[in-house]
C-alpha cells in the first residue's frame, strides 16, 4: 500500500532534549511538508522540500531542524531551542504536478 | 459569525442543512486554493481544489467557489451529515517556486443528527 508514515504516534521528551520525529513516504512525491498544530488551531509551516537535499523554512521554522538525504524520507529534529514543543506534528507529501497533499497520521509530542 | 483568534470557529447545522464554509485568505498570487477536512486525530485530508483562474468548481455534493476581488473562498456541502463533523482547512499554494502550501484558519463543522 502506498501511503506516509509518521513515527512514533506518541513522544515525551525531556526539556532540554533535541528529538527527531520520523517521516516516511513511498507515494514518489518530491515535496513533503512538516506542520505543527497546537489544540483548537490550524497548521502551520515549519519546513519544506520540493527535492532531495534541498528545503526551505516555513513561517515558524525556529527551534526546529530538517534533512531531506532520501527522497523518501524527511525526518524532523525538534531542538532545545524550541522553547514551546509540545504539539501535534503533521508530515505531507505532494507531486508537484498536483495539488492533493498526503498527510501521515501525525506524531503527538509532549515535554515532560 | 466568524472571528480569527486562538479557537476555530464553529458551524452547527441540522442533518440534511446545505452548510457554508468560509475562508479569508491573503495572498493574490495563489496559484490554487484548496479545501480539506480533518478529523479528531487525524491528518487533514484533500476535499476539492480551484485554480486561481476559476470562480467555482464542484464536485460529489461539495462546492468551491473564489472571490478574487474580496480575497474569499468559500465551501459548500449539500445535504450536510453526521461524518461531515470535522474541522475544514482552507489552503492555497503559493507560487514562490518552491510549492509553498500554507493553511488558513479552520472552521469546525458539527452536524446534528
Amino acid at each position: 500500500d502506498g501511503g506516509i508514515t509518521q513515527s512514533p504516534k506518541y513522544l515525551f521528551r525531556k526539556e532540554g532534549q533535541n528529538v527527531t520525529l520520523s517521516c516516511e513516504q513511498n507515494l514518489n512525491h518530491d515535496a513533503m511538508y512538516w506542520y505543527r498544530q497546537d489544540p483548537g488551531q490550524g497548521l502551520r509551516l515549519i519546513y519544506y522540500s520540493q527535492i532531495v537535499n534541498d528545503f526551505q523554512k516555513g513561517d515558524i521554522a525556529e527551534g526546529y531542524s530538517v534533512s531531506r538525504e532520501k527522497k523518501e524520507s524527511f525526518p524532523l529534529t525538534v531542538t532545545s531551542a524550541q522553547k514551546n514543543p509540545t504539539a501535534f506534528y503533521l508530515c505531507a507529501s505532494k507531486d508537484p504536478t498536483n495539488t492533493e497533499a498526503f498527510f501521515g497520521q501525525g506524531t503527538r509530542l509532549t515535554v515532560v | 459569525g466568524e472571528s480569527v483568534g486562538l479557537h476555530l470557529p464553529t458551524l452547527s447545522v441540522q442533518e440534511g442543512d446545505n452548510s457554508i464554509i468560509n475562508c479569508a485568505y491573503s495572498n493574490s498570487a495563489s496559484d490554487y486554493f484548496i479545501w480539506y477536512k480533518q478529523e479528531s486525530g487525524k491528518g487533514p485530508q484533500f476535499i476539492i481544489d480551484i485554480r486561481s483562474n476559476m470562480d467555482k468548481r464542484q464536485g460529489q455534493r461539495v462546492t468551491v467557489l473564489l472571490n478574487k476581488t474580496v480575497k474569499h473562498l468559500s465551501l459548500q456541502i449539500a445535504a450536510t451529515q453526521p461524518g461531515d463533523s470535522a474541522v475544514y482547512f482552507c489552503a492555497e499554494i503559493m507560487n514562490t517556486g518552491f510549492q509553498k502550501l500554507v493553511f488558513g484558519t479552520g472552521t469546525r463543522l458539527l452536524v446534528s443528527p
